[in-house]
């Protein structure tokens, strides 16, 4: 079955410490992979997406993101959060060969800043 | 303009009241996405429509009735409604179709409260 894990539910840093936010897939197929942003009561705002090629890929505000086949993982990161990094962040993956429009969600991780 | 504009913000209706939500985009994209979200969940798609015809339903009630009018905009029919039908809906548009192979654009949502 195809599905997205994000295993850490809620994360609190403090601004200025790194950030590494989990996401493992479950995909019968080369997937497509996506990292968004929602603040509250917002759209979802793409951070970043992997194809192919280079494994780390880098997105908007600072984020990258690092594709491991081997553990079926697309682990997001960021040097030095920001107290405006604050929000929800979700894990997406698509199918790569099939133009159908749906992406498979994680449940989220809730990211809190402390000053 | 990279804006995705939907229109109501918020919305409370009745059980037997009959609303739509609007979407509009003018960045000349093909595809057009309606998804649901309930709290603190991810993002559930619910219609996708490619060059302005419905090519995904994901077995969604007939009280949500999209419309496409135009290849600018993309409409939910609402009529009907049970009070578990209130969350975030969510409409997003692509340069052609599979979200996958695109970068996406999200709206901020109309929050709807049945009552």
């Amino acid at each position: 079955a195809q599905s997205v894990t994000q295993p850490d539910i809620h994360i609190t840093v403090s601004e200025g410490a790194s950030l590494e936010l989990r996401c493992n897939y479950s995909y019968g197929a080369t997937p497509y992979l996506f990292w968004y942003v929602q603040s509250p009561g917002q759209g979802l705002q793409l951070l970043l997406k992997y194809f192919s090629g280079d494994t780390l890929v880098q997105g908007i505000k600072g984020f990258e993101a690092e594709f491991k086949r081997s553990q079926s993982s697309f682990n997001l990161r960021k040097p030095s959060v920001h107290w405006s990094d604050a929000a929800e962040y979700f894990c997406a993956v698509g199918p790569y060969s099939s133009n159908t429009g749906k992406l498979i969600f994680g449940q989220g991780t809730t990211l809190q800043v402390k000053p | 303009d990279t804006e995705v504009t939907q229109t109501p913000k918020h919305l409370v209706m009745g059980m037997t009241n009959k609303k739509s939500l609007k979407c509009e985009q003018h960045m000349g994209h093909r595809a057009m996405y309606w998804y649901k979200q309930k709290a603190k969940k991810p993002p559930e798609l619910m219609f996708v429509y490619s060059y302005e015809k419905l090519s995904i339903n994901e077995s969604v009630p007939s009280r949500f009735s999209p419309e496409c009018p135009n290849s600018s905009l993309l409409n939910l029919h609402l009529h009907a409604l049970q009070p578990e039908d209130s969350a975030l809906y969510l409409c997003a548009s692509s340069q052609g179709e599979g979200l996958q192979g695109q970068k996406a654009f999200f709206g901020q949502g109309t929050r709807l409260t049945v009552v």
